[in-house]
This record gives C-alpha cells, sequence and structure tokens, in this order.
C-alpha cells in the first residue's frame, strides 16, 4: 500500500513551456485534489475532482487543467508554464481520512 | 465551507502539552472539524477530527465547545519533532455540494522548545 505517489519530484521548465504531474492513489477513494503551495503560504486548492469522471474548479484554476483519467489517477496539466505557477504542488487522495503526497517542486523560469 | 481563525504562532515546552486553538463560529450542523500538520517541506498529514463530542487518538485530543463555534487541539507532551505548521479546517462529509472538499488557511507555526 504505497499511499498517493506524485511524479515527477522535481522539475525546472522554461516559460511557455508545457507539462503534466501525476498522481496516483491505491486506497480506492473516491476524491482526490490538487493543491498548491507557495513560500510560506498554506494550501490552495486547484482543482478536485470528487468521483471518477467529475472535476469542479477549487479557489486558484486558472492556468491548469486536470483528467480525472480512472479512479486511481488524477493529473494536473500546465499548459503554457509561468513564472507565478513556481511552487510546491501537493496532491491528496480523500475519504473520511486525508492522505497526501509528497510534492512536486517546480520552478518556472 | 465555514472559516477559521487560528493564531499565526504558539511556543510550548517540550514535554508539556500544546493547545493550539482555533475558532470556527459560522460552523454548519453538518461540518466537522479536522486537523493536519504540516512539517517543514513535506505533504499535510491528518492528525484528527470530530463532529461535536470530544475525540482522543495515539496523535492528539480534539476538544469541541458545546456550541461547536471553537476547538482545541491538544498535544499531551509535545516533542521538538512536533514543531509544524498546524491547520485547523471545517469540512462537510455528507449531504453538501461542498462534500469533501477541504480548504486551508494560514494555520498556527508552533515552535516546541527544548
Amino acid at each position: 500500500n504505497a499511499g498517493v505517489t506524485q511524479t515527477p519530484k522535481f522539475q525546472v521548465l522554461k516559460t511557455g513551456q508545457s507539462m503534466t504531474l501525476q498522481c496516483a492513489q491505491d486506497m480506492n477513494h473516491n476524491s482526490m485534489y490538487w493543491y498548491r503551495q507557495d513560500p510560506g503560504m498554506g494550501l490552495r486548492l486547484i482543482y478536485y475532482s470528487a468521483s471518477e469522471g467529475t472535476t469542479d474548479k477549487g479557489e486558484v484554476p486558472n492556468g491548469y487543467n486536470v483528467s480525472r483519467l480512472n479512479k486511481r489517477e488524477f493529473s494536473l496539466r500546465l499548459e503554457s508554464a509561468a513564472p507565478s505557477q513556481t511552487s510546491v504542488y501537493f496532491c491528496a487522495s480523500i475519504s473520511n481520512e486525508q492522505f497526501f503526497g509528497p510534492g512536486t517542486r517546480l520552478t518556472v523560469l | 465551507d465555514a472559516k477559521t481563525t487560528q493564531p499565526p504562532s504558539m511556543d510550548c515546552a517540550e514535554g508539556r502539552a500544546a493547545n493550539l486553538p482555533c475558532n470556527h463560529s459560522t460552523i454548519s450542523g453538518n461540518e466537522y472539524v479536522y486537523w493536519y500538520r504540516q512539517i517543514h517541506s513535506q505533504g499535510p498529514q491528518y492528525i484528527i477530527h470530530g463532529l461535536k463530542n470530544n475525540e482522543t487518538n495515539e496523535m492528539a485530543s480534539l476538544i469541541i465547545t458545546e456550541d461547536r463555534k471553537s476547538s482545541t487541539l491538544i498535544l499531551p507532551h509535545a516533542t521538538l519533532r512536533d514543531t509544524a505548521v498546524y491547520y485547523c479546517i471545517v469540512r462537510a462529509l455528507h449531504g453538501s455540494s461542498n462534500t469533501g472538499k477541504l480548504i486551508f488557511g494560514q494555520g498556527t507555526t508552533l515552535q516546541v522548545k527544548p
């Protein structure tokens, strides 16, 4: 039981490049979430998926797209990265308790 | 989702109880109180949650006032490894369009000192 896994752990992009952050959980949870955390700040919700096949915007969705590929996987895509998207990205899998992944540290130059 | 208010920082002596307060005066009847902590730059860690009764687990105790407008997380014997940012969140679990959504505030930075 690996819990929540995220790939990659670190990434450096140039402005305008695209990339997809991957998240997978093996706990058979319905709900999955993507957060970003800027230095010295709390977590802000980007998108969430209450169940397979559904996605909803969170607090800061602009510049991102998501895909709930199946019950296990929830990916976050940056189509055209901007320096303002430099952050640590956390994926979470949620039922009555919540499990967070280790994070992806993204730098956009 | 109801908002929460927490002090930005607190200190606690190692071995003593750490009592972290949280105000949630606009909490709804179907919203639970959740506590998480984040150590350094790791992902947040679930601690405990409750609806109206006091709760205890191996990590902490949660005391919720009778009117449910505030709560206190208690770490009975704080250690240096408990130094972290502690988040108090209210969240509906059932029968709400906001079911499951977790909105984090700024939290309380707890510094446990030797």
